[in-house]
């Protein structure tokens, strides 16, 4: 089985800017989490998708969105990006029928830097 | 506010002997905790877990141990090896929705061979 693929895997943008980054979960995995993982906060919940709908929702400004396909693959947004955007962000699939019975996959995360 | 934390950030082992993590977490109802490494340049990969029904649970050189009381979880790695050496992070299920799994900041595990 593949693991969880993230396109691409190193993003340099600047200020301003925006970005889109890609998941495609294992197969048959239904739920989709982000995550933003940097050295100063560890790993901060972003969201989670399951089924075309985003079902939970992190601290985090309207700037980051995302949205999930019919096939479970999902895609992430950040819009009017900050310095503070920088980040590896991670995605995590697993099958979705609630946390307190799964564990994550995750993939190799996309690195952000913003300039 | 409640968190998961880890007591040491970094930990320098010889190759061979046993290493042990520890993890403190502060919410007594949360009832399933794992534990996952992250290799440089990779995400976090899940290496063991345990409910909060248990003690203890055994895989293949690793141990983990929940000690409910003090609400504290440790992993331990036996004999061990240079490819042991990452960020080990442990995280807490709070709850069914995904947004209550809460990852402690990490330690980092350094082999010395």
């Amino acid at each position: 089985k593949a693991g969880v693929t993230q396109t691409p895997r190193y993003l340099i943008k600047t200020r301003g800017q925006q970005v889109t980054l890609s998941c495609s979960p294992i197969s048959g995995h239904r739920s989709v989490s982000w995550y933003q993982q940097t050295p100063g906060q560890g790993l901060q919940f972003l969201f989670e998708y399951f089924s075309e709908t985003q079902r939970n929702k992190g601290n985090f400004p309207g700037r980051f969105s995302g949205r999930q396909f019919s096939n479970s693959r999902s895609e992430m947004n950040v819009s009017t990006l900050e310095l503070g955007d920088s980040a590896l962000y991670l995605c995590a699939s697993s099958p979705g029928q609630g946390a307190t019975n799964e564990k994550l996959f995750f993939g190799s995360g996309t690195q952000l830097s913003v300039l | 506010g409640e968190s998961v934390g880890l007591h040491l950030p970094t930990l320098s082992v010889q190759e061979g002997d046993n290493s042990i993590i520890n993890c403190a977490y502060s919410n007594s109802a949360s009832d399933y905790f794992i534990w996952y490494k992250q290799e440089s340049g990779k995400g976090p990969q899940f290496i063991i877990d345990i409910r909060s029904n248990m003690d203890k649970r055994q895989g293949q050189r690793v141990t983990v141990l929940l000690n409910k009381t003090v609400k504290h979880l440790s992993l331990q790695i036996a004999a061990t090896q240079p490819g042991d050496s990452a960020v080990y992070f442990c995280a807490e299920n709070r709850g069914t929705s995904y947004d209550k799994v809460i990852f402690g900041p990490g330690t980092s595990l350094s082999v010395i061979p």
